[in-house]
């Protein structure tokens, strides 16, 4: 059975401080996303990586995939309560199509 | 707002009772996929359909059906309701044909079960 497992699960910490939030499997997968969701509503796409070692970056938010596909990073530069939501990866498993998400970060930005 | 389409946003109903909750891609997608999220599962993949066929199954329970109609659209049926089913029933499509690279999500339907 693939699982993604994100740590931390929960996050506190005050606005301008910097973050790395990450994602672990033991497969390898074809390509993975990183969502943000809020409260009540749908999981947000940030991003997609495809290839093993892959940097992309959004604003303040670096994104990085494993060399071996297996992992993911998210770093926030100079957190903002904007920031403030669930962060969920989910990775695309090349035999079946089928989709695994991880549980999530819980992040809270205090102002 | 993804582009993605979902009726009824909430819904309560008792068990043994039978719904169907309804969603419509973004324009031009052909895939669609069905989550469930409950707060201690998590986001659980349940079915994707591509252009109206079946593509991948997740941890669908036979309770549950899923189907794509012509126009793109697709419905999940859920009968036999119980207490557990009450979560968050995301819908979301994707642009790519039919590798879920992209995906994205409607704002959801609150399915209540008393």
């Amino acid at each position: 059975t693939q699982l993604l497992e994100q740590s931390p699960q929960f996050l506190s910490i005050q606005e301008g401080e910097n973050l790395t939030v990450y994602c672990n499997s033991s497969s390898v997968f074809s390509s993975l996303q990183w969502y943000r969701q809020e409260p009540g509503e749908g999981p947000v796409l940030l991003v997609t990586v495809v290839t093993g070692g892959e940097v992309k970056k959004l604003k303040r938010l670096t994104f990085q995939f494993g060399d071996a596909r297996k992992d993911s990073s998210l770093h926030i530069t100079a957190a903002q309560p904007g920031d403030t939501g669930l962060y969920l990866c989910a990775g695309a498993s090349d035999r079946d199509d089928k989709i695994i998400f991880g549980k999530g970060t819980r992040l809270h930005i205090l102002p | 707002d993804s582009g993605v389409t979902q009726t009824p946003k909430h819904l309560i109903t008792a068990t043994g009772q039978r719904v169907t909750l309804r969603c419509s891609p973004r324009s031009g997608d052909l895939s669609v996929y069905w989550y469930q999220q409950s707060l201690d599962q998590g986001l659980q993949f349940l079915i994707q359909y591509y252009n109206g066929e079946e593509r991948a199954k997740g941890n669908i329970l036979e309770r549950f059906s899923a189907q794509q109609f012509p126009d793109l659209h697709s419905e999940l049926n859920l009968s036999s309701l119980e207490l557990g089913d009450s979560a968050l029933y995301f819908c979301a499509s994707s642009p790519r044909g039919g590798r879920p690279y992209e995906q994205y999500f409607g704002p959801g339907t609150r399915l209540t079960v008393t």
